[in-house]
């Protein structure tokens, strides 16, 4: 089974830098997944992570370490629009993707 | 605009009813699932498909059934609604191979309340 744990809650001032942590215990592990998802609306893909190490995509990076079970999505210049549910989900490559709870990032002015 | 269809948006059911929720997509994936999203739970697996004429049981299987007669088409069956199958439900899909699952897009979700 696949138990993913990400943090509920965080808050942070627009134009500062926010982590969110996921932690994961697979069966398993194929590559780890960032989406976010504002109120109301559909997931959308962020990141993906397959190796240990960083990704950089403008604003937003994720990294991962494999040996620890442990990644982090790191949100940079926070906007208002950055408001939203960060999703960690977990592949073990049986086309199933096992998601967290979510965290929800709250931006304040 | 290519993408993920659900049907319908938003429903309110009967305990008892029959419900089938639709989903068609028209980006040729392979895989198809359906997650139910709850409050504090996230998003979970309720059915997935790797390929048409296949299905396999996720995480929250009872009460459900679904159905892959074609790459298009992954219609959820709710065959008699209870109240706690009140969710948001999300239908997605990937281009997915063995040993690969490739990045999941979602429909906008259909709002299902039982009473």
């Amino acid at each position: 089974g696949q138990n993913i744990d990400q943090p509920t809650e965080m808050t942070a001032t627009e134009g500062a830098i926010v982590q969110i942590n996921c932690t994961y215990q697979t069966s398993g592990f194929n590559g780890l997944f960032w989406y976010q998802q504002h109120a109301g609306e559909a997931p959308t893909f962020l990141s993906y992570n397959v190796l240990d190490g960083l990704e950089e995509k403008g604003r937003f990076s994720s990294f991962l370490s494999r040996s620890k079970g442990y990644s982090y999505l790191l949100l940079k210049e926070l906007q208002m629009k950055d408001s939203a549910s960060y999703l960690c989900a977990v592949t073990s490559g049986d086309y199933k993707l096992s998601f967290g709870a979510g965290t929800t990032v709250t931006v304040r002015a | 605009i290519a993408g993920i269809t659900q049907a319908p948006t938003s429903q309110i059911l009967a305990a008892g009813r029959r419900m089938t929720l639709r989903c068609t997509q028209d980006m040729r994936h392979n895989a198809m699932y359906w997650y139910r999203q709850d409050l504090g739970l996230g998003l979970r697996l309720i059915h997935y498909s790797n390929t048409a004429g296949t299905t396999g049981k996720g995480e929250v299987p009872d009460g459900y059934s679904v159905s892959r007669a074609n790459t298009d088409d992954f219609p959820l069956t709710l065959a008699s609604a209870v109240p706690s199958q009140t969710s948001v439900y999300f239908c997605a899909s990937s281009d997915s191979a063995s040993g690969y699952t490739g990045e999941l897009f979602f429909g906008e979700g259909s709002r299902l309340t039982v009473l």
